[in-house]
C-alpha cells in the first residue's frame, strides 16, 4: 500500500489477556518507531527500528511490552498481561534512511481497549 | 522538567487572525524541530521542519527556533476553521534517531 499500514484499528481485550499490533511500513523505509498515545495526551516515544541494527527499546515501559521487525518490512509489538493503564491508541511510524531529518510518516492507529 | 512542554490550551482565535503556537524544550543538543498537526481522532501529519536559527516561512506557516533559548515557534497566518487540530512540537534527540513530542496545543478557530 501508498502508506503505513496498522492493524487491528481497535482492539477491545480483558484484564490479563495479551494482545498482538501489527504495522506494515512504507516499501523501501529502513526506519520503524511505535508511539503510544494515551487519551488527550501527546505521543510516548515506545522502540524504535533501523534496518538490521539493534533496536532502541529505551521507551518500553515494561518488560511486558516487547516487539519484533524482520528486516525491513512488518513489525508486531506485543502486550502481555494487559493491563487498564495500556488502553491507548499504538501508533507505527516510518521514515526513509538511517537519520532522523525528515518526516515520519504515520499510520491511522490501533486503538486498545482494556476492560 | 519535562523534555518538551507546550501549553496544552485550547488556543482560541477568530478566522483571519494569527495564530501563535510555542514550545520549549530542555536538550540543548538537539538540532532537528519538527511541528506536526493532528485532527482529532486522526494520525500526526507533518506541517513544518526547522534546523536553523531564525524564521521558515511554507505558506500561511511559519517556524521559528531560538536554540540559545531553547525555544521553539510556529505562527499560522490568516487562521482557517480547518486549522482547528491539536499541533505537536517534536523535537529529535540528540545522539538518538527518535524524536520526543510535547502534549501537543490545541487550536480552536472560530468561523
Amino acid at each position: 500500500g501508498a502508506g503505513v499500514s496498522q492493524s487491528p484499528s481497535n482492539k477491545v481485550t480483558e484484564k490479563g489477556k495479551d494482545v498482538e499490533l501489527r504495522c506494515d511500513p512504507i516499501s523501501g523505509h529502513t526506519a520503524l518507531y511505535w508511539y503510544r498515545q494515551r487519551l488527550g495526551q501527546g505521543l510516548e516515544f515506545l522502540i524504535y527500528f533501523q534496518g538490521n541494527s539493534a533496536p532502541d527499546k529505551s521507551g518500553l515501559p515494561s518488560d511486558r511490552f516487547s516487539a519484533e521487525r524482520t528486516g525491513e518490512s512488518v513489525s508486531t509489538l506485543t502486550i502481555q498481561r494487559t493491563q487498564q493503564e495500556d488502553s491507548a491508541v499504538y501508533l507505527c511510524a516510518s521514515s526513509a534512511g538511517q537519520s532522523l531529518t525528515g518526516e515520519l510518516f504515520f499510520g491511522e492507529g490501533s486503538r486498545l481497549t482494556v476492560l | 522538567q519535562k523534555e518538551v512542554e507546550q501549553n496544552s490550551g485550547p488556543l482560541s482565535v477568530p478566522e483571519g487572525a494569527i495564530a501563535s503556537l510555542n514550545c520549549t524544550y530542555s536538550d540543548r543538543g538537539s538540532q532537528s524541530f519538527f511541528w506536526y498537526r493532528q485532527y482529532s481522532g486522526k494520525s500526526p501529519e507533518l506541517i513544518m521542519s526547522i534546523y536553523s536559527n531564525g524564521d521558515k516561512e511554507d505558506g500561511r506557516f511559519t517556524a521559528q527556533l531560538n536554540k540559545a533559548s531553547q525555544y521553539v515557534s510556529l505562527l499560522i497566518r490568516d487562521s482557517q476553521p480547518s486549522d482547528s487540530a491539536t499541533y505537536l512540537c517534536a523535537v529529535k534527540v540528540a545522539g538518538f534517531q527518535k524524536l520526543v513530542f510535547g502534549t501537543g496545543t490545541r487550536l480552536l478557530v472560530s468561523p
